[in-house]
């Protein structure tokens, strides 16, 4: 069984500009998370989908980010515009239903410079 | 108040000890708690999930949960140089179905 696909691995903007990360759940996983993780921290829920609906956004700063699941498969978190302070590690992460344990992409490192 | 609270450590045992890592969570209404493992530059990895007060055992790995006191654990046995890393302990709510994290304890398996 295929894992949580995420892309790119890394990625380094300068501030100010947009940036996006996308990520492919394991085949059958109805549910889908965005965590952020800073260094020496545990990951942070940003927003959690069930099917294609954003069930809990309420960490996401909507201001710069926004999220979006389209057909209930695929998902792609956007940044614009990046600050510094967004610089992290960007989890996605996906399960069978709400209540079942989650399972980890390898995740995108974001530098703002 | 931090709604899960873990050591952050570092815990450092010897090759062939029994490693302790301890969790608190605030919410009373919590119905699930998993244990995962993070090496350094990697993203967590599920070791263990338990539901029920008491023990639950998997191989090396016990986890162990009491509800009255908000309070689970995971013990490594026979503690390996392999199983140094950041062991994130988290928590689901009960009504909304939230998993949140700790902050990790750092484990480090000493030769």
């Amino acid at each position: 069984e295929a894992g949580v696909v995420q892309s790119p691995r890394y990625k380094i903007i300068e501030k100010k500009q947009p940036v996006a990360f996308w990520c492919n759940p394991i085949s059958g996983h109805n549910t889908l998370y965005w965590y952020l993780q800073n260094l020496g921290q545990g990951p942070e829920l940003l927003i959690r989908y069930e099917n294609e609906e954003a069930v809990d956004d309420s960490q996401l700063p909507k201001d710069r980010f926004s999220a979006e699941r389209l057909k209930g498969v695929d998902s792609t978190l956007k940044i614009q515009p990046a600050e510094l302070g967004d610089s992290a590690v960007y989890l996605c992460a996906s399960s069978e239903d709400r209540e079942s344990p989650l399972h980890f992409g390898n995740g995108t490192r974001l530098t703002v410079t | 108040q931090k709604e899960v609270e873990q050591n952050s450590g570092p815990l450092s045992v010897p090759e062939g000890a029994i490693a302790s890592l301890n969790c608190t969570y605030s919410d009373r209404g919590s119905q699930s708690f998993f244990w995962y493992r993070q090496y350094s530059g990697k993203s967590p990895e599920l070791i263990m999930f338990i539901y029920s007060n008491g023990d639950k055992e998997d191989g090396r790995f016990t986890a162990q949960l009491n509800k009255a006191s908000q309070y689970v654990s995971l013990l490594i046995r026979d503690s390996q140089p392999s199983d140094s890393a950041t062991y994130l302990c988290a928590v689901m709510g009960g009504s909304n179905y939230k998993l949140t994290f700790g902050k990790g304890t750092l484990l480090t398996v000493n030769p």
